[in-house]
C-alpha cells in the first residue's frame, strides 16, 4: 500500500496570500489528485493527474510535482478557499488519501 | 448532468450489517471507462477509500475491509451497493459514493449519508 502524507496539518493564512500545500507518497507515483472539502459538504475534485485543473476550478489553483513529492498552490487566497484539502494517489490499488491540510483564517 | 445519491439506514446496531445503495442518474452506469466507488469519513477525520466496482462487476477492495465487505452493481436499476458486516462503533462515518474515470480522480460525488453504529 502506498502511504500518502500531507503537511502541514493546519495552515493559518490571510486572504490574498499565496499558499503551498505538500503531499508526499511513500513510493514513486504518476497519478495524484487534490480535493477541496468545505465543512458539511462532499469533497470536490480540484486537480487531476498531478496538474490538470478540474472543470470549473479557478486558475488560482495549480498542482505540480513528480516522483514522490507534490504540491498544491493557491496563488491568492479567497475567503471561499478556507477549507480542508486532501491529496489522493490512484497510481495503484488500494487507493489512498493523505490526512488532509486545513486552511484557517489567520 | 450526472448525479449520485446514497441511501440506507442512518443507524445500525453493533455486529450487524451496514447496507447502502448509490443511485446513479443523469448518465449511464454502463460505462467501460469508469469505476463506481464507496468512501467514508469518520467524524473529524480524513477520507478513506472502501472499494470500487465496474459496471461488469469487477471489484477492488481496500484490504482493511476485505474480510467483511461486498460491493455489487445492478445495471438494470443504475445502482451499486455496499454491504459491510460485523460493524462496530469505528464504522460510524459519513459514507460517500463517487465516480472515478479510469486513470483519474473521483470527479462526481454523492452528498454523503451519515451512518452511526450504536445499540
Amino acid at each position: 500500500e502506498i502511504v500518502v502524507t500531507q503537511s502541514p496539518a493546519t495552515l493559518s493564512v490571510s486572504p490574498g496570500e499565496r499558499v503551498i500545500l505538500s503531499c508526499r507518497a511513500s513510493q514513486t507515483i504518476r497519478y495524484l489528485a487534490w480535493y477541496q472539502q468545505i465543512r458539511g459538504q462532499a469533497p470536490r475534485l480540484l486537480i487531476d493527474a498531478v496538474s490538470s485543473r478540474a472543470t470549473g476550478v479557478p486558475a488560482r489553483f495549480s498542482g505540480s510535482g513528480s516522483g514522490t513529492e507534490f504540491t498544491l498552490t493557491i496563488s491568492s487566497l479567497q475567503s471561499e478557499d478556507f477549507a480542508l484539502y486532501f491529496c489522493q494517489q490512484y497510481h495503484s490499488w488500494p487507493l489512498t488519501f493523505g490526512q488532509g491540510t486545513r486552511l484557517e483564517i489567520q | 448532468q450526472l448525479q449520485l445519491q446514497e441511501s440506507g439506514p442512518r443507524l445500525v446496531k453493533p455486529s450487524e450489517t451496514l447496507s447502502l445503495t448509490c443511485t446513479v442518474s443523469g448518465d449511464s452506469i454502463n460505462s467501460d471507462s469508469h469505476y463506481w466507488g464507496w468512501l467514508r469519513q469518520p467524524p473529524g477525520k480524513g477520507l478513506e477509500w472502501i472499494g470500487s466496482v465496474s459496471y461488469t462487476g469487477t471489484v477492488h477492495y481496500n484490504p482493511s475491509f476485505i474480510s467483511r465487505l461486498t460491493i455489487s452493481v445492478d445495471t438494470s436499476t443504475s445502482q451499486f451497493s455496499l454491504h459491510l458486516t460485523s460493524v462496530t462503533a469505528a464504522d460510524t462515518a459519513v459514507y460517500y459514493c463517487a465516480r472515478r474515470p479510469y486513470y483519474h480522480g473521483f470527479d462526481v460525488w454523492g452528498p454523503g449519508t451519515s451512518v452511526a453504529v450504536s445499540s
